[in-house]
């Protein structure tokens, strides 16, 4: 069965501190990772995937096959950081079309 | 290049009753998957269609089925309405193929409240 968590359901923070939300996924196979992110009023949206390895708007995220984690983070948070964060995994592979999100993290990042 | 596109925006139905919500895919995009997304909860797969195939089902009775048409546009159906359906329904569009997983973009979504 395939599982994602994400513990807290509201974070804030200070605009200029770091900001870390906290994923944990369950999956017997090999798993890709993703973090979506929905701003207000705006349709969910891929933020990164683990597999490109990116940094997008600041953030990174690092899979950690041993502690099934893939935490998202980013060093100065800004306001417009501000938004819901969903945590997503899908297994690798063709036949793996399924995306199983956490129930996501509100994040709000005051001035 | 289109966006996802979803309709209608909302709609209230009463218990018991069948509802049908449309999704026109991103040009160039050949499959389509559906999630409902309850009330302080994340997106929960229902199914995903491949060039008019179903390609995969979640955790949801046949009560919910689909139809993807050869533009690649989708519908989800709904029958026998209950209080629980109450959700946002989400579309997402993507280039699939043997093998491979693309990137999935999602609809702005229908809000549907069965009474």
């Amino acid at each position: 069965a395939q599982r994602v968590t994400q513990p807290e359901k509201l974070l804030s923070v200070f605009k200029g501190a770091p900001v870390e939300l906290k994923c944990n996924y369950s999956y017997s196979g090999s798993p890709e990772l993703f973090w979506y992110v929905q701003y207000s009023r705006q349709r969910l949206q891929l933020l990164l995937r683990h597999i490109s390895r990116e940094s997008i708007k600041g953030f990174t995220a690092d899979l950690n096959k041993g502690e099934t984690s893939f935490h998202l983070k980013k060093p100065f948070a800004q306001e417009e950081d501000s938004a819901m964060y969903y945590c997503a995994l899908r297994g690798l592979g063709g036949s793996n079309y399924k995306l199983t999100f956490g129930k996501g993290t509100l994040l709000t990042v005051n001035p | 290049e289109t966006g996802v596109t979803q309709s209608p925006t909302h709609l209230i139905k009463t218990r018991g009753q069948q509802v049908t919500l449309r999704c026109s895919s991103q040009s160039g995009h050949n499959t389509v998957s559906w999630y409902q997304q309850a009330l302080g909860q994340g997106p929960q797969f229902i199914f995903q269609y491949y060039r008019e195939e179903e390609n995969g089902r979640g955790n949801f009775p046949p009560r919910f089925s689909g139809l993807q048409f050869p533009n690649y546009s989708s519908e989800l159906n709904v029958n026998a309405l209950e209080l629980d359906d109450s959700a946002l329904y989400l579309c997402a569009s993507s280039l699939g193929g043997q093998g491979k997983n693309y990137e999935q973009y999602f609809g702005p979504g229908t809000r549907l409240t069965v009474t």
